[in-house]
């Protein structure tokens, strides 16, 4: 267990709809960041937040957003979802804003039908 | 744009063999690497750290190897195992208006011959 919780660990869902996934960070980090892994491919960041607060945006589609919360949980919405959003999505938590000392979570794998 | 990539996608080694796992990266100013590993159905586990002003470093059957001439990352795994089977992704990280930018890689997945 690395600390970082997310769920749900599984999502089928159909298009059009939308769905929240959640990341709880390890005890003590302020940190989080959520990545998007396609089937075979590397690691494409979406977004990133510091105790409340957006701190870098990658490659996020404007159908998604996130917010992290005063207890430092953070979600991500998608919606209008398509085929193609169906990937594995991981959250990563880290004590500060300087992207060292990363945790993973275990993912939520959303599937598209 | 940088970029942080992967010479081979698919490795594989017999077992005992020592492994290596290349990466290329193009940002000269990052200073700060990464190795992790990715078992199937897990999240990213950390492997080894190297900062730019080191060249080598060693872990437990681990060694992480950074040539910044050429911008070149490599991870060594001495007497590989079964459990070592994973994909592995090398990532960079780099000031990105006063904040640190990680970037990955695509990954190379390591396959272990019993």
């Amino acid at each position: 267990d690395s600390g970082v919780t997310q769920t749900p660990k599984h999502l089928i869902t159909a298009t059009g709809q939308r769905v929240t996934l959640r990341c709880s960070p390890r005890s003590g980090d302020l940190s989080v960041y959520w990545y998007q892994q396609s089937l075979d491919q590397g690691l494409q960041f979406l977004i990133q937040y510091y105790n409340g607060e957006e701190r870098a945006k990658g490659n996020i589609l404007e159908r998604f957003s996130a917010q992290q919360f005063p207890d430092l949980h953070s979600e991500l919405n998608l919606s209008s979802l398509e085929l193609g959003d169906s990937a594995l999505y991981f959250c990563a938590s880290s004590p500060s804003g300087q992207g060292l000392g990363y945790t993973f979570g275990s993912g939520t794998r959303l599937t598209v039908v | 744009g940088e970029s942080v990539g992967l010479h081979l996608p698919t490795l594989s080694v017999q077992e005992g063999d020592n492994s290596i796992i290349n990466c290329a990266y193009s940002n000269s100013a990052s200073d700060y690497f990464i190795w992790y590993k990715q078992e199937s159905g897990k999240g990213p586990q950390f492997i080894i750290d190297i900062r730019s002003n080191m060249d080598k470093r060693q872990g437990q059957r681990v060694t992480v190897l950074l040539n910044k001439t050429v911008k070149h990352l490599s991870l060594q795994i001495a007497a590989t195992q079964p459990g070592d089977s994973a994909v592995y992704f090398c990532a960079e990280t780099s000031n990105s208006g006063g904040y640190q930018k990680v970037t990955f890689g695509t990954g190379t997945k390591l396959q272990v011959i019993p």
